[in-house]
């Protein structure tokens, strides 16, 4: 059964960088699957931040871009998400997502429970 | 405002059917067989109910059924259950560089 995992701290301070992890168990980082990250403000819906495949390869939505960065931790079978330039409006759940296939030709078959981040001073 | 439309809430008594639409453009929707749907419970994270326009994931009840007729994509659930009272969103492929778009969500109330 694969299982994701989110961790990260849970307050980040204005102009700050978040940094999450998702650890992932039950598949291989390295297996043929592509990893997202998704977000949804609270009482809000949902919205794709991006994805990484374990070469490294990504593909990042274009309205985040310039503060995104995601990275691949194969030894600890990881995927991290770095956010900067954070405001009031980056508050929300993070979750982690594996893809069977790039850039949304394929469903998001297994979620993380999800990570609330705020963003405060 | 989302990519995606989808009306903001739905209602149904137990044991009737209701349908869900998800309308987008033909740069989405209307373009490609790459829709999905997610049900959402309070409080938890969403789950795939639907692939590939009407394909169920194993283990996802036969009551949950998918189609498409243009740039509208469309999830039934039929014989209402108090379970399945949650947020329902869609998603589709994008030719535009956001990759994936989803609907704003829809809350189903079982009465």
């Amino acid at each position: 059964q694969v299982h994701l995992q989110e961790s990260g701290p849970g307050l980040v301070k204005p102009s700050g960088t978040l940094s999450l992890t998702c650890t992932v168990s039950g598949d291989s980082i390295s297996s043929n699957k592509w990893w997202s990250w998704v977000r949804q403000p609270p009482g809000k819906g949902l919205e794709w931040i991006g994805e990484i495949f374990h070469s490294g390869s990504t593909n990042y939505n274009p309205s985040l871009k310039s503060r995104v960065m995601m990275s691949v931790d194969k030894s600890g079978n990881q995927f991290s998400l770095k956010l900067s330039s954070m405001t009031a409006a980056d508050t929300a759940v993070y979750y982690c997502a594996r893809s069977d296939c790039a850039a949304g030709r394929c469903a998001l078959a297994y979620w993380g429970q999800g990570a609330l981040v705020t963003v405060s001073s | 405002q989302s990519p995606l439309t989808q009306p903001a809430s739905v209602s149904g008594s137990p044991g009737q059917s209701i349908t869900i639409s998800c309308t987008g453009t033909i740069s989405d929707v209307g373009g490609y067989r790459y829709v999905s749907w997610y049900q959402q419970l309070p409080g938890k994270a969403p789950e795939l109910i639907i692939f590939d326009v009407g394909n169920r994931p194993s283990g996802v009840s036969d009551r949950f059924s998918g189609s498409k007729s243009g740039n509208t994509a469309s999830l039934t659930i039929s014989g209402l259950l108090a379970e399945d009272e949650a947020n329902y969103y869609c998603s589709s492929y994008t030719t535009t560089n956001t990759h994936v778009v989803f609907g704003g969500g829809t809350k189903l109330t079982v009465l």
